[in-house]
Protein backbone atom coordinates (compact mmCIF):
# COMPACT_ATOMS: atom_id res chain seq x y z
CA UNK A 1 0.00 0.00 0.00
CA UNK A 2 1.64 3.30 -0.94
CA UNK A 3 -0.88 5.69 -0.83
CA UNK A 4 -1.70 9.02 1.34
CA UNK A 5 -4.97 9.45 1.63
CA UNK A 6 -6.66 12.90 2.56
CA UNK A 7 -9.88 13.65 4.05
CA UNK A 8 -12.02 15.26 3.09
CA UNK A 9 -11.77 16.13 -0.72
CA UNK A 10 -12.91 19.23 -0.76
CA UNK A 11 -13.66 21.82 1.91
CA UNK A 12 -16.14 25.09 1.99
CA UNK A 13 -15.47 27.22 5.57
CA UNK A 14 -16.44 30.59 7.01
CA UNK A 15 -13.84 32.98 8.51
CA UNK A 16 -15.06 32.10 12.19
CA UNK A 17 -15.34 28.12 11.51
CA UNK A 18 -13.08 25.45 13.10
CA UNK A 19 -12.39 22.60 10.99
CA UNK A 20 -9.58 20.01 10.92
CA UNK A 21 -7.80 18.17 7.49
CA UNK A 22 -6.69 14.47 8.11
CA UNK A 23 -4.12 12.41 6.72
CA UNK A 24 -3.54 8.72 6.67
CA UNK A 25 -0.41 6.62 5.68
CA UNK A 26 0.11 2.96 6.63
CA UNK A 27 3.64 2.48 4.60
CA UNK A 28 5.65 2.54 8.08
CA UNK A 29 6.99 6.01 7.29
CA UNK A 30 7.84 8.48 10.46
CA UNK A 31 8.15 11.59 8.50
CA UNK A 32 4.66 13.34 7.69
CA UNK A 33 4.20 16.72 5.82
CA UNK A 34 2.14 19.46 5.19
CA UNK A 35 2.44 21.18 1.55
CA UNK A 36 0.09 24.15 0.60
CA UNK A 37 -0.50 25.16 -3.02
CA UNK A 38 -1.90 28.12 -4.16
CA UNK A 39 -3.68 28.34 -7.54
CA UNK A 40 -1.02 28.24 -10.41
CA UNK A 41 1.67 27.81 -7.99
CA UNK A 42 4.26 25.50 -7.09
CA UNK A 43 3.75 23.58 -3.33
CA UNK A 44 5.27 25.06 -0.49
CA UNK A 45 6.09 23.69 2.67
CA UNK A 46 4.17 24.23 5.67
CA UNK A 47 5.15 21.49 8.50
CA UNK A 48 7.20 18.59 8.50
CA UNK A 49 6.47 16.18 11.35
CA UNK A 50 9.50 13.24 11.99
CA UNK A 51 8.90 10.34 14.37
CA UNK A 52 5.79 12.55 15.59
CA UNK A 53 7.61 15.37 16.42
CA UNK A 54 7.46 18.52 14.79
CA UNK A 55 10.67 19.03 13.31
CA UNK A 56 10.29 22.26 11.15
CA UNK A 57 7.35 24.92 10.98
CA UNK A 58 8.15 27.52 7.86
CA UNK A 59 6.50 30.50 9.54
CA UNK A 60 3.35 29.48 9.32
CA UNK A 61 0.78 31.53 10.76
CA UNK A 62 -0.74 30.07 14.15
CA UNK A 63 -4.10 30.00 12.44
CA UNK A 64 -3.12 26.86 10.91
CA UNK A 65 -2.16 24.15 13.66
CA UNK A 66 -0.66 20.42 13.04
CA UNK A 67 -0.67 17.62 15.31
CA UNK A 68 0.57 14.03 14.73
CA UNK A 69 -1.38 11.66 17.11
CA UNK A 70 0.96 8.91 16.05
CA UNK A 71 3.19 7.59 13.47
CA UNK A 72 -0.02 7.01 10.72
CA UNK A 73 -2.06 9.88 11.37
CA UNK A 74 -1.62 13.66 10.89
CA UNK A 75 -3.89 16.62 11.09
CA UNK A 76 -4.12 20.23 10.40
CA UNK A 77 -6.35 21.88 12.83
CA UNK A 78 -7.90 25.67 10.89
CA UNK A 79 -9.08 28.44 12.76
CA UNK A 80 -10.32 31.94 11.36
CA UNK A 81 -8.63 31.57 8.33
CA UNK A 82 -8.94 33.91 5.43
CA UNK A 83 -10.12 34.28 2.20
CA UNK A 84 -6.33 34.19 1.00
CA UNK A 85 -5.88 30.84 3.10
CA UNK A 86 -7.73 28.70 0.23
CA UNK A 87 -5.39 26.72 -1.49
CA UNK A 88 -4.95 22.96 -2.42
CA UNK A 89 -3.56 21.36 1.12
CA UNK A 90 -1.35 18.33 0.22
CA UNK A 91 0.05 15.71 3.14
CA UNK A 92 2.84 13.73 1.55
CA UNK A 93 4.79 11.18 3.74
CA UNK A 94 8.29 9.56 3.67
CA UNK A 95 10.71 7.42 6.01
CA UNK A 96 12.80 9.89 8.02
CA UNK A 97 16.16 8.22 8.16
CA UNK A 98 18.45 7.18 5.48
CA UNK A 99 19.09 7.12 1.53
CA UNK A 100 16.40 6.39 -1.36
CA UNK A 101 14.11 8.34 0.67
CA UNK A 102 10.70 9.32 -1.49
CA UNK A 103 7.92 11.57 -0.37
CA UNK A 104 4.43 10.06 -1.64
CA UNK A 105 1.41 12.56 -1.49
CA UNK A 106 -2.19 12.26 -1.18
CA UNK A 107 -4.63 13.41 -3.63
CA UNK A 108 -5.05 16.85 -1.26
CA UNK A 109 -7.95 18.85 0.04
CA UNK A 110 -9.56 21.86 -1.90
CA UNK A 111 -10.00 24.31 0.95
CA UNK A 112 -12.07 27.41 0.46
CA UNK A 113 -12.42 30.28 2.84
CA UNK A 114 -15.28 32.22 2.75
CA UNK B 1 19.58 27.12 0.92
CA UNK B 2 18.01 25.49 -2.30
CA UNK B 3 16.34 27.01 -5.46
CA UNK B 4 15.04 25.05 -8.67
CA UNK B 5 14.59 27.14 -11.86
CA UNK B 6 11.71 25.87 -15.08
CA UNK B 7 12.23 28.82 -17.50
CA UNK B 8 9.39 27.46 -19.62
CA UNK B 9 5.98 28.12 -18.11
CA UNK B 10 4.30 26.22 -20.38
CA UNK B 11 5.19 23.50 -23.57
CA UNK B 12 2.75 23.23 -26.28
CA UNK B 13 3.61 19.98 -28.39
CA UNK B 14 1.66 18.00 -30.76
CA UNK B 15 0.75 14.31 -30.19
CA UNK B 16 3.72 11.87 -30.71
CA UNK B 17 6.37 14.35 -31.05
CA UNK B 18 9.16 14.42 -28.32
CA UNK B 19 9.76 17.10 -25.64
CA UNK B 20 12.00 18.13 -23.23
CA UNK B 21 11.01 20.16 -19.47
CA UNK B 22 14.22 22.22 -18.96
CA UNK B 23 15.14 22.28 -15.01
CA UNK B 24 17.83 24.03 -13.26
CA UNK B 25 18.94 24.10 -9.66
CA UNK B 26 21.20 25.65 -7.29
CA UNK B 27 22.53 24.12 -4.24
CA UNK B 28 25.84 24.22 -1.74
CA UNK B 29 25.57 20.59 -0.59
CA UNK B 30 24.56 17.43 -2.59
CA UNK B 31 21.16 17.05 -3.46
CA UNK B 32 18.23 14.34 -4.50
CA UNK B 33 16.14 15.72 -7.81
CA UNK B 34 12.43 14.71 -8.47
CA UNK B 35 10.00 15.42 -10.93
CA UNK B 36 6.61 14.95 -10.14
CA UNK B 37 3.49 15.35 -12.29
CA UNK B 38 0.07 17.14 -11.56
CA UNK B 39 -3.25 16.45 -13.40
CA UNK B 40 -5.78 18.88 -12.63
CA UNK B 41 -7.38 18.50 -9.46
CA UNK B 42 -5.21 16.01 -8.31
CA UNK B 43 -2.27 15.58 -5.93
CA UNK B 44 1.26 14.71 -6.86
CA UNK B 45 2.84 12.11 -8.54
CA UNK B 46 6.78 10.79 -8.88
CA UNK B 47 7.69 10.60 -12.39
CA UNK B 48 11.38 9.87 -11.31
CA UNK B 49 14.20 10.56 -9.11
CA UNK B 50 17.62 10.92 -9.02
CA UNK B 51 19.34 10.06 -5.78
CA UNK B 52 23.10 8.82 -6.65
CA UNK B 53 25.01 6.60 -9.64
CA UNK B 54 23.84 6.63 -13.18
CA UNK B 55 22.68 9.86 -14.46
CA UNK B 56 20.26 8.98 -16.77
CA UNK B 57 17.18 8.20 -14.71
CA UNK B 58 14.13 6.41 -16.32
CA UNK B 59 10.79 6.98 -14.93
CA UNK B 60 7.13 5.96 -15.30
CA UNK B 61 5.15 6.44 -18.40
CA UNK B 62 8.18 6.53 -20.56
CA UNK B 63 9.85 9.73 -18.96
CA UNK B 64 13.59 10.01 -18.45
CA UNK B 65 15.88 12.23 -17.31
CA UNK B 66 19.43 13.69 -17.15
CA UNK B 67 21.39 14.75 -14.12
CA UNK B 68 24.21 16.71 -15.19
CA UNK B 69 26.34 18.33 -12.47
CA UNK B 70 28.67 20.68 -14.05
CA UNK B 71 25.30 22.44 -15.78
CA UNK B 72 23.48 22.02 -12.88
CA UNK B 73 20.89 20.66 -14.76
CA UNK B 74 17.61 17.97 -14.38
CA UNK B 75 16.17 17.98 -17.58
CA UNK B 76 12.96 15.76 -17.80
CA UNK B 77 12.59 13.80 -21.68
CA UNK B 78 9.60 12.16 -23.13
CA UNK B 79 10.36 10.64 -27.06
CA UNK B 80 6.93 10.44 -27.96
CA UNK B 81 3.73 12.23 -25.96
CA UNK B 82 0.47 11.81 -25.90
CA UNK B 83 -2.55 13.75 -25.13
CA UNK B 84 -2.79 11.82 -21.68
CA UNK B 85 0.79 13.54 -20.63
CA UNK B 86 -1.03 16.85 -20.73
CA UNK B 87 -0.38 18.34 -17.40
CA UNK B 88 1.67 20.46 -14.99
CA UNK B 89 5.21 19.05 -14.49
CA UNK B 90 7.63 19.98 -11.35
CA UNK B 91 10.55 19.79 -10.74
CA UNK B 92 12.10 19.80 -7.12
CA UNK B 93 15.35 19.10 -5.10
CA UNK B 94 15.76 18.04 -1.74
CA UNK B 95 18.87 17.86 1.03
CA UNK B 96 20.62 13.88 1.16
CA UNK B 97 19.86 11.82 3.77
CA UNK B 98 17.02 12.31 6.51
CA UNK B 99 13.24 13.24 5.98
CA UNK B 100 12.77 15.53 2.52
CA UNK B 101 12.29 19.14 2.58
CA UNK B 102 11.04 19.43 -1.19
CA UNK B 103 11.76 22.98 -3.03
CA UNK B 104 9.96 22.87 -5.75
CA UNK B 105 10.51 24.57 -9.20
CA UNK B 106 7.29 26.85 -10.54
CA UNK B 107 6.14 24.00 -12.67
CA UNK B 108 5.95 24.01 -16.88
CA UNK B 109 2.38 23.48 -17.69
CA UNK B 110 2.83 20.23 -20.60
CA UNK B 111 0.17 21.09 -23.33
CA UNK B 112 -0.23 18.20 -25.72
CA UNK B 113 -2.66 18.33 -28.90
CA UNK B 114 -3.63 16.48 -31.46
Amino acid sequence: DTEVTQTPKHLVMGMTNKKSLKCEQHMGHRAMYWYKQKAKKPPELMFVYSYEKLSINESVPSRFSPECPNSSLLNLHLHALQPEDSALYLCASSRATGMNTEAFFGQGTRLTVV
Amino acid sequence: AQSVTQLDSQVPVFEEAPVELRCNYSSSVSVYLFWYVQYPNQGLQLLLKYLSGSTLVKGINGFEAEFNKSQTSFHLRKPSVHISDTAEYFCAVSDRGGFQKLVFGTGTRLLVSP
